[in-house]
């Protein structure tokens, strides 16, 4: 069984300063990683992913997570903040031996910067 | 024009009804998948489908049913409508190639059951 974990609900920022957003989960397996952003009625959009390699990924929009395999988790980052990355962000995994590209998301977690 | 295109966009309906969700894609790729989405419990995969004759149950896919009609349509249907099923709902597509898991949405169906 795979599962992800969001543990906030909403991180609130002032524009200019870094945003982290969490992200912990749970494979049997070796993982594969991703974050996705939704805007406002829209639907999800893919932001990065780690497969393999480097730990630190550079992904749209200025956003970077890093893999950290002994924490077992996989936070976004981005150095500083704008207002319009106000919107939620989903963190999912994928089990790699799992037949299939079935993700499994987290919670969410709402953004909110400040100007 | 979007890759992924979901029909209605919002539907307001009544216990017991039946409701036809859509999704068609210009991408080109095999699989898709029917997802709702719930305030904090994020996304839960309904269906998915691998290819025309393959249909799949993810881990909540009681109370509804898919058709695959072609490989670039995959409709998700209630056959009688609750109000727990009152959800966003998102149809999503991927690729075969690559197999890393690359999920690309529509922009979803607010339903809404009375």
């Amino acid at each position: 069984a795979q599962s992800v974990a969001q543990p906030e609900d909403q991180v609130n920022v002032a524009e200019g300063n870094p945003l982290t957003v969490k992200c912990t989960y749970s494979v049997s397996g070796n993982p594969y990683l991703f974050w996705y952003v939704q805007y406002p009625n829209r639907g999800l959009q893919f932001l990065l992913k780690y497969i393999t390699g480097d730990n630190l990924v550079k992904g749209s929009y200025g956003f970077e997570a890093e893999f950290n395999k002994s924490q077992t988790s996989f936070h976004l980052k981005k150095p500083s903040a704008l207002v319009s990355d106000s919107a939620l962000y989903f963190c999912a995994v994928r089990d790699r031996r799992a037949a299939g590209n079935k993700l499994t998301f987290g919670g969410g977690t709402r953004v909110l910067v400040k100007p | 024009d979007a890759d992924v295109t979901q029909t209605p966009r919002n539907r307001i309906t009544k216990t017991g009804k039946r409701i036809m969700l859509e999704c068609s894609q210009t991408k080109g790729h095999d699989r898709m998948y029917w997802y709702r989405q719930d305030p904090g419990l994020g996304l839960r995969l309904i269906y998915y489908s691998f290819d025309v004759k393959d249909i799949n149950k993810g881990e909540i896919s009681d109370g509804y049913s898919v058709s695959r009609q072609a490989q670039a349509k995959f409709s998700l249907s209630l056959e009688s409508a609750i109000p727990n099923q009152t959800a966003l709902y998102f149809c999503a597509t991927s690729d075969r190639t690559g197999n890393t898991g690359e999920l690309f949405f529509g922009e979803g169906s607010r339903l809404t059951v009375l």
